[in-house]
């Protein structure tokens, strides 16, 4: 069955330094991957979409890149604030015709003054 | 409408009640699923829908869980029998159809089972 992985444990930074988390899956080849942002108490929130066909995607201090080859996406925060600090969630899509994604169980990143 | 509304946002019921959760999506979303989601993991896929067709229920843990969306809008998840492991954060996301939309959440409902 399909598996996805992220850093279990928190990633602590310090501001101004890069954020980097890694998303692994197995067992399957998405057509595109998804990254969402997660407040406590509050819903996932959409960030970036990289399609299978597309290396990297950038929007503002972000970068998403996506290996087929090695089944990983890695998302990156540069010039990281402590307004970052939240779970990031990556959600392979799974095949069916319509936009059915698997989420991981997410990577808590603690960005500190 | 402005977001991805559910109620209640919190439900304590007792061990074999039923329960019903309600989810109203963005106006003009046709796709519509439910998650839930348990402390510290991600979301976990229930059930899918593309106007009132329930074209995936794949994830629906048992036969106690039901969901219909009967004019292609309000959705609602049913759990009857409820038992305590039902206990979770249950959430609704909507998005324009097919495949390689965002999806939007709604803020979920907190079910307790006492």
């Amino acid at each position: 069955s399909q598996k996805i992985e992220q850093n279990s444990e928190a990633l602590n930074i310090q501001e101004g330094k890069t954020a980097t988390l890694t998303c692994n899956y197995t067992n399957y080849s998405p057509a595109y991957l998804q990254w969402y942002r997660q407040d406590p108490g509050r819903g996932p929130v959409f960030l970036l979409l990289i399609r299978e066909n597309e290396k990297e995607k950038r929007k503002e201090r972000l970068k998403v890149t996506f290996d087929t080859t090695l089944k990983q996406s890695l998302f990156h925060i540069t010039a990281s604030q402590p307004a970052d600090s939240a779970t990031y969630l990556c959600a392979p899509s799974v095949s069916g015709g319509y936009n059915k994604l698997i989420f991981g169980a997410g990577t808590r990143l603690a960005v500190h003054p | 409408g402005a977001g991805v509304s559910q109620s209640p946002r919190y439900k304590v019921t007792k061990r074999g009640q039923d329960v019903a959760l309600r989810c109203d999506p963005i106006s003009g979303h046709v796709s519509l699923y439910w998650y839930r989601q348990a402390l510290g993991q991600g979301p976990e896929f229930l059930t899918y829908f593309n106007y009132e067709a329930q074209q995936d229920k794949s994830g629906l843990p048992n036969d106690r869980f039901s969901a219909e969306r009967p004019e292609g809008s309000i959705s609602t998840l049913t759990i009857q029998r409820t038992e305590q492991r039902d206990s979770a954060m249950y959430r609704c996301a909507s998005s324009l159809p097919g495949g390689g939309y965002e999806q939007y959440f709604g803020p979920g409902t907190r079910l307790t089972v006492t």
